[in-house]
């Protein structure tokens, strides 16, 4: 089955740790885009990539870094520096085309602080 | 900035009952508008997506575009129990441009 996998399901982070959250994506889909949701909001953008080896900074993207060595993979890093991590984090991937294409979702990651 | 409004409810419905969910949005240029029903504690699940040019009608789901006033609806026929959930707007902006701009969502529930 086609579709868009995020592990882990749930992560701790202790004060002054990175950590990663994997995304893959089996729907030969070009664009790939991490989100953050917190309680009672809506999905905020932090960064997305349209292209291998290419990303752009989201409307959130201090505190976090990303990477896109293949098609299929879109890590996400929450560094020491994004000091309020706790959230609902959200994958995302989209073919590209003129007018814009609905986005599929992963289960997500729920990250929270130790 | 773009910006997708959307009253957070919560929206009750009877059961049987049509649904009206609104979004407005101030980008002008905007060319693609979706809709995601997001349960508790769940990711995000497509529903329905519109371009500019029409709307569009999914078995119980209508989606129709009021481009002059800037504002896209769902209408939800016939709502059951399981269409209670938090429903997203999201907007395209730039021609070409991949980026959605999300809505907070607007809580619904059917009552039974």
């Amino acid at each position: 089955d086609g579709g868009i996998t995020q592990s882990p399901k749930y992560l701790f982070r202790k004060e002054g740790q990175n950590v990663t959250l994997s995304c893959e994506q089996n729907l030969n889909h070009d664009a790939m885009y991490w989100y953050r949701q917190d309680p009672g909001q809506g999905l905020r953008l932090i960064y997305y990539s349209q292209i291998v080896n290419d990303f752009q900074k989201g409307d959130i993207a201090e505190g976090y870094s990303v990477s896109r060595e293949k098609k299929e993979s879109f890590p996400l890093t929450v560094t020491s520096a994004q000091k309020n991590p706790t959230a609902f984090y959200l994958c995302a991937s989209s073919p590209l085309g003129r007018g814009g294409q609905p986005q599929h979702f992963g289960d997500g990651t729920r990250l929270s602080i130790l | 900035q773009k910006e997708v409004e959307q009253n957070s409810g919560p929206l009750s419905v009877p059961e049987g009952a049509i649904a009206s969910l609104n979004c407005t949005y101030s980008d002008r240029g905007s060319q693609s508008f979706f809709w995601y029903r997001q349960y508790s504690g769940k990711s995000p699940e497509l529903i329905m997506f519109i371009y500019s040019n029409g709307d569009k009608e999914d078995g119980r789901f209508t989606a129709q575009l009021n481009k002059a006033s800037q504002y896209v609806s769902l209408l939800i026929r016939d709502s059951q129990p399981s269409d209670s959930a938090t429903y997203l707007c999201a907007v395209n902006g730039d021609f070409g441009n991949e980026k959605l701009t999300f809505g907070t969502g607007t809580r619904l529930t059917i009552i039974p």
